[in-house]
């Protein structure tokens, strides 16, 4: 069975910090590893990565897929309040009988 | 341009209920996913739709079903309700289907949180 594990499950920094948030994954074809970041409702998109050791980087958000050791960082530097959210893993397997597998997500705090 | 839109926004029913939620979808996208949120189990693969055909099934019983149509807008049923399936169920939408070669961004709407007593 399909499985993405994110650590750590919360995380409690101040402004100014820097936090990297991990994701896991065992999944049958292998397509790609998405970023997603909740804040109330809706997810909203932040990084697909599908290829081994190239960064995606977005402002102070920047991303990296390991496809040997099967696991995803997301960096997030000088973090702001506004940070404070889910961030959710996903992962696209499956081959033709496509599969999106979410992880429990990651409950980043970020106190002023 | 407008997002993805979901009604209703919350929902209350009782067990042994059906219900029936509504995704519209941006304009000019033609897959739409659904997807199940709750605390334990986190965001989970419902179905997925592309043009009034479902491509993909996640794990779920036969009582969660779907249906599109021909201007994208999907519903999702869900009969003999559970209190198990209290949850946030939510709606993305993208260009292509997800189970297709391409690889497109999928949008997310707001949710309807549905309530069973």
């Amino acid at each position: 069975e399909d499985k993405v594990v994110q650590s750590p499950l919360s995380l409690v920094v101040h402004e100014g910090d820097t936090v990297t948030l991990n994701c896991s994954y065992e999944v049958t074809n292998f397509r790609s590893l998405l970023w997603y970041k909740q804040e109330k409702k809706a997810p909203t998109f932040l990084f697909m990565l599908t290829s081994s050791g190239i960064e995606k980087k977005s402002g102070r958000l920047s991303s990296i897929l390991d496809k040997k050791e099967l696991f995803s960082i997301l960096n997030i530097t000088a973090t702001q309040t506004g940070d404070s959210a889910v961030y959710l893993c996903a992962v696209e397997g499956g081959g033709s009988n496509y599969k999106l597998t979410f992880g429990k997500g990651t409950l980043l705090t970020v106190n002023p | 341009k407008a997002g993805v839109t979901q009604t209703p926004r919350y929902l209350i029913k009782t067990r042994g209920q059906q219900v029936t939620l509504s995704c519209s979808p941006i304009s000019g996208h033609r897959s739409v996913s659904w997807y199940q949120q709750t605390p334990g189990q986190g965001l989970q693969f419902l179905f997925e739709y592309f043009s009034e055909t479902q491509r993909n099934k996640g794990n779920f019983p036969g009582r969660f079903s779907g249906r599109q149509f021909s201007n994208s807008r999907s519903e999702m049923n869900v009969s003999t309700l559970e209190l198990g399936d209290s949850a946030l169920y939510l709606c993305a939408s993208s260009l292509v289907s997800r189970g297709g070669k391409s690889v497109e961004t999928q949008y997310f709407g707001p949710g309807t949180r549905l309530l069973v007593l």
